[in-house]
């Protein structure tokens, strides 16, 4: 079964309204998660790292104050995609580290800003 | 920095034929992990394989095999009796410098003809 629960697998909204993502742990504990978005046959590329008791760490290009990421748990991370635009819409995704060489994705959130 | 450099946008092959996928990384890092992942139409991330660069011997995961070749830097899929429910979106790649976070190639679409 799986091991990272992603909500919504889908969703529609209109411009200028924010949508919140969540990615849960279901067997174990992450301090850390991570965020990832995939436009339409393109690869995945990491928005952010999710951190549990801190800020969240986001790369390059990145607009913090657009996507707010919120570590409440050690089993629960949320991003918020706020004043959504069509130009946001894409396939988010989170994923959770487990050990040294494993890593599970939740099931992925289609976004689309109409 | 790291990269991932996938060269073959899109591949067939005929059903219970076997099928390698490209794969070539750049790191200055010592150590560092390797992975294939297969993302179906529906979105989700399947873990396939895992090499790590100390691993002296090809990984191998049932139907799945990496010719990991570290001198060339390169780590290919070979997918062995490929099967319909092969066709999927393939990317290989690297986790990172802190050992969690993943940098993706551009994927690889695979099409099983019967």
């Amino acid at each position: 079964g799986a091991v990272v629960s992603q909500h919504p697998s889908w969703v529609i909204c209109k411009s200028g309204t924010s949508v919140k993502i969540e990615c849960r742990s279901l067997d174990f504990q992450a301090t850390t998660m991570f965020w990832y978005r995939q436009f339409p046959k393109q690869s995945l590329m990491l928005m952010a790292t999710s951190n549990e008791g801190s800020k969240a760490t986001y790369e390059q290009g990145v607009e913090k104050d657009k996507f707010l990421i919120n570590h409440a748990s050690l089993t629960l991370s949320t991003l918020t995609v706020t004043s959504a635009h069509p130009e946001d819409s894409s396939f988010y995704i989170c994923s959770v580290p487990q050990g040294g060489t494993e890593a599970f994705f939740g099931q992925g959130t289609r976004l689309t800003v109409v | 920095a790291q990269k991932i450099t996938q060269t073959q946008p899109g591949m067939f092959v005929q059903e219970k034929e076997a099928v390698t996928l490209d794969c070539t990384y750049d790191t200055s890092d010592q150590s560092y992990g390797l992975f294939w992942y297969k993302q179906p139409s529906s979105g989700e991330m399947i873990f396939l394989i895992y090499q790590g660069s100390y691993d002296e011997q090809n990984a191998t995961e049932g139907r799945y095999s990496l010719n990991f070749q570290k001198a060339r830097k390169s780590a290919n899929l070979v997918i062995s009796a490929s099967q319909l429910g092969d066709s999927a979106m393939y990317f290989c790649a690297m986790r990172g410098p802190t050992g969690n976070q993943f940098y993706f190639g551009t994927g690889t679409s695979l099409t099983v003809i019967p």
